[in-house]
C-alpha cells in the first residue's frame, strides 16, 4: 500500500530536549516536506527537498533542522525545542516538485511544556 | 507572497442541505487542488483543477476552476455526515517549482444527522 508514515503519532517533550520526528515513504517519491498545522494559521511549509542531499527552507524554518540522506527518509529535527513548536506536523511527499499531488501522512501531534 | 482566502471558515448544516464553499486569490494559479482531512488523519486529495473554467465531478461534489484562474468553488449536493472534514485548497503557483503551492487555510464543514 502506497503511504506516508510518521513517528511518533503523538508527543509530549521538555523545553530544551532534542527530538526527531521520522518520516517515511515507499513511493520512490523525489520531493518530500514537512508542514506545521495551527488553528487559524493553516498549513505551513518549514522545510522541502527535492531530491536526496537537497534540501530548502519553506516559510516557518526557525527552530527545526531537516535531512535527506535517503530517497525514502526526511526526518525533523527540533533541537532546542519550546513551547511555540506546540503544533500538529505533517510529512507529505510527492512525485516531482510540490506543485504535484501531494501524499500526507497521518500527523504528529507534538506538545512541548 | 500569493494568498488564499476561503470562505466560509466554519459551515454546519444538516444532512441533505447542499452548499458551496470558496477559494479566492487576487494571484492567478495555474491550477488548483482540493484535499479533504478527517479529524486525526492528513489531508487527502480529491482533484486538481488545471484551465480556467474547468468543472470537475466527484460523486456528488462539483469543483469548478474559475475563468481567470484566480478562484474555485466546491459544491455539495444533499450532503452527507460522510461530508464532514476540513476542505483545504491549495494554489500552484506561476512557474511551479519546489515551493510553488499555497494552500489556504480551510473550511471546517459539519454535517449534521
Amino acid at each position: 500500500e502506497a503511504q506516508v508514515t510518521q513517528n511518533p503519532r503523538y508527543l509530549i517533550t521538555v523545553t530544551g530536549k532534542k527530538l526527531t520526528v521520522t518520516c517515511s515513504q515507499n513511493m520512490n517519491h523525489e520531493y518530500m516536506s514537512w508542514y506545521r498545522q495551527d488553528p487559524g494559521l493553516g498549513l505551513r511549509q518549514i522545510y522541502y527537498s527535492m531530491n536526496v542531499e537537497v534540501t530548502d527552507k519553506g516559510d516557518v524554518p526557525e527552530g527545526y533542522k531537516v535531512s535527506r540522506k535517503e530517497k525514502r527518509n526526511f526526518p525533523l529535527i527540533l533541537e532546542s525545542p519550546s513551547p511555540n513548536q506546540t503544533s500538529l506536523y505533517f510529512c507529505a511527499s510527492s512525485l516531482s516538485s510540490g506543485t504535484y499531488e501531494q501524499y500526507f501522512g497521518p500527523g504528529t501531534r507534538l506538545t512541548v511544556t | 507572497t500569493q494568498l488564499l482566502e476561503q470562505s466560509p471558515q466554519f459551515l454546519s448544516i444538516q444532512e441533505g442541505e447542499n452548499l458551496t464553499v470558496y477559494c479566492n486569490s487576487s494571484s492567478v494559479f495555474s491550477s488548483l487542488q482540493w484535499y479533504r482531512q478527517e479529524p486525526g488523519e492528513g489531508p487527502v486529495l480529491l482533484v486538481t483543477v488545471v484551465t480556467g473554467g474547468e468543472v470537475k465531478k466527484l460523486k456528488r461534489l462539483t469543483f469548478q476552476f474559475g475563468d481567470a484562474r484566480k478562484d474555485s468553488s466546491l459544491h455539495i449536493t444533499a450532503a452527507q455526515p460522510g461530508d464532514t472534514g476540513l476542505y483545504l485548497c491549495a494554489g500552484v503557483n506561476l512557474g511551479g517549482g519546489a515551493d510553488g503551492l499555497t494552500f489556504g487555510k480551510g473550511t471546517h464543514l459539519i454535517i449534521q444527522p
